[in-house]
């Protein structure tokens, strides 16, 4: 079954520790990318990566890092995270083109106290 | 960059009744607008998306329509049903590597 897997699904932590949402899939798609869901404020892009080491900044990449080393896995990092990015983070792959015909993973509540 | 608006934020409709939710965006560049069907809980999923060559696309109970000239885009749903009650969300690709920029998400509310 196509699928991207997100994990965790829900994370509690406190400000400053590091922390990694691990985001995969099993479609062989070149195109992945993180979004940041918030109350009122719709769905809005932290990064995405066209292909294999590349990666590239979306709408609101500040506090974020990423990496795409193989292509099933684009895991988002938070080096010191803060309460603002209190939120809840959906990764999505494609087979097309950048955003066309996005397959979005089942999110990751995150609570930054 | 793009500006994608939706509206209404929050449409109630009998069960039956047909649904339009209506998104206008800014970039007349723009040539790919999908749309999106949230249910709680889980992730959003594509349900019709539309090339600007094309002015309309059915799928079932689903449509969605483009007019480019007034920049503004629509998705119709007849015949609704309960589980039609979701947040849709619209979109419109845009600038450097055809990237999306999403509206805020209408919320439809099917009553029975």
């Amino acid at each position: 079954e196509a699928q991207v897997t997100q994990n965790p699904r829900y994370l509690i932590t406190v400000t400053g520790k590091k922390l990694t949402v691990t985001c995969s899939q099993n479609m062989n798609h070149e195109y992945m990318s993180w979004y940041r869901q918030d109350p009122g404020l719709g769905l809005r892009q932290i990064y995405y990566s066209m292909n294999v080491e590349v990666t590239d900044k979306g709408d609101v990449p500040e506090g974020y890092k990423v990496s795409r080393k193989e292509k099933r896995n684009f895991p988002l990092i938070l080096e010191s995270p803060s309460p603002n990015q209190t939120s809840l983070y959906f990764c999505a792959s494609s087979s097309g083109t950048a955003g066309e015909k996005l397959l979005f993973g089942s999110g990751t509540q995150l609570s930054v106290l | 960059g793009e500006n994608v608006e939706q509206h209404p934020s929050t449409l109630s409709v009998q069960e039956g009744d047909s649904a339009v939710i209506k998104c206008t965006y800014s970039d007349s560049a723009s040539n790919y607008f999908p749309w999106y069907k949230q249910e709680l809980g889980k992730g959003p999923q594509l349900i019709i998306d539309i090339r600007s060559n094309v002015g309309e696309k059915k799928d079932q109970r689903i449509a969605v329509t483009l007019n480019k000239t007034a920049k503004h885009f629509s998705l119709h749903i007849t015949e609704t049903q309960p589980e039609d009650s979701a947040v849709y969300f619209c979109a419109a690709s845009t600038g450097r590597n055809n990237r999306l920029a999403f509206g805020k998400g209408n919320q439809v509310v099917v009553i029975p």
